[in-house]
């Protein structure tokens, strides 16, 4: 699986966009990419993944690059609960039974009031 | 509420003691997992099992056992607990066609 760099921390206004960038620059054509986040104490939880479009959902939208080697998770009006470790994380395919995932060190996003 | 358990929440106990978590789901997924974050907050896989058979074995010492009774459990049992051994130890489940995967709320072991 590619690695994946993601800023160690990023700070938010409550009610503003918060943009968190991922780096996967040797991601290859059957990788995708996942986002997750751990709310402090808890397990962590699925938002989002793409393996070359743009995606959107209830919860945030993810822009990939048009070369892959990047993207950004879009949280539209952050709002305090919305602190939490962000994973970024490249894997081959979307399912199978082998699937497992590699979690990095993350981005602490710390929404602000 | 439809969800993945696990029990203890908190396991506090000597080193060289046997213990186990418990997990359980009840979302009809037919793949679980066992995760380990360290104190460092690394989190690594360690277990995986689909349909009650073993699919991932990472680098875990054979004093980790997991056991499947059923397609909805997946349980830990962890002998002779070393100090090392301390950390949050994570449930998941998926269906196997999706990449989704549901994580417990934890179970925090600590050896003493």
């Amino acid at each position: 699986d590619a690695k994946t760099t993601q800023p160690p921390s990023m700070d938010c206004a409550e009610g503003r966009a918060a943009n968190l960038p991922c780096n996967h620059s040797t991601i290859s054509g059957n990788e995708y990419v996942y986002w997750y986040r751990q709310i402090h104490s808890q397990g962590p939880q699925y938002i989002i993944h793409g393996l070359k479009n743009n995606e959107t959902n209830e919860m945030a939208s993810l822009i990939i690059t048009e070369d892959r080697k990047s993207s950004t998770l879009i949280l539209p009006h952050a709002t305090l609960r919305d602190t939490a470790v962000y994973y970024c994380i490249v894997r081959e395919g979307s399912g199978g039974s082998n699937y497992k995932l590699t979690f990095g060190k993350g981005t602490l996003l710390t929404v602000n009031p | 509420d439809t969800a993945v358990s696990q029990t203890p929440k908190y396991l506090v106990t000597q080193m060289g003691n046997d213990k186990s978590i418990k997990c359980e789901q009840n979302l009809g997924h037919d793949t679980m997992y066992w995760y380990k974050q360290d104190s460092k907050k690394f989190l690594k896989i360690m277990f995986s099992y689909n349909n009650k058979e073993l699919i991932i074995n990472e680098t875990v010492p054979n004093r980790f056992s997991p056991k499947s009774p059923d397609k909805a459990h997946l349980n830990l049992h962890i002998n002779s607990l070393e100090l090392g051994d301390s950390a949050v130890y994570f449930c998941a489940s998926r269906y196997m066609r999706d990449p989704e995967q549901f994580f417990g709320p934890g179970t925090r072991l600590t050896v003493l």
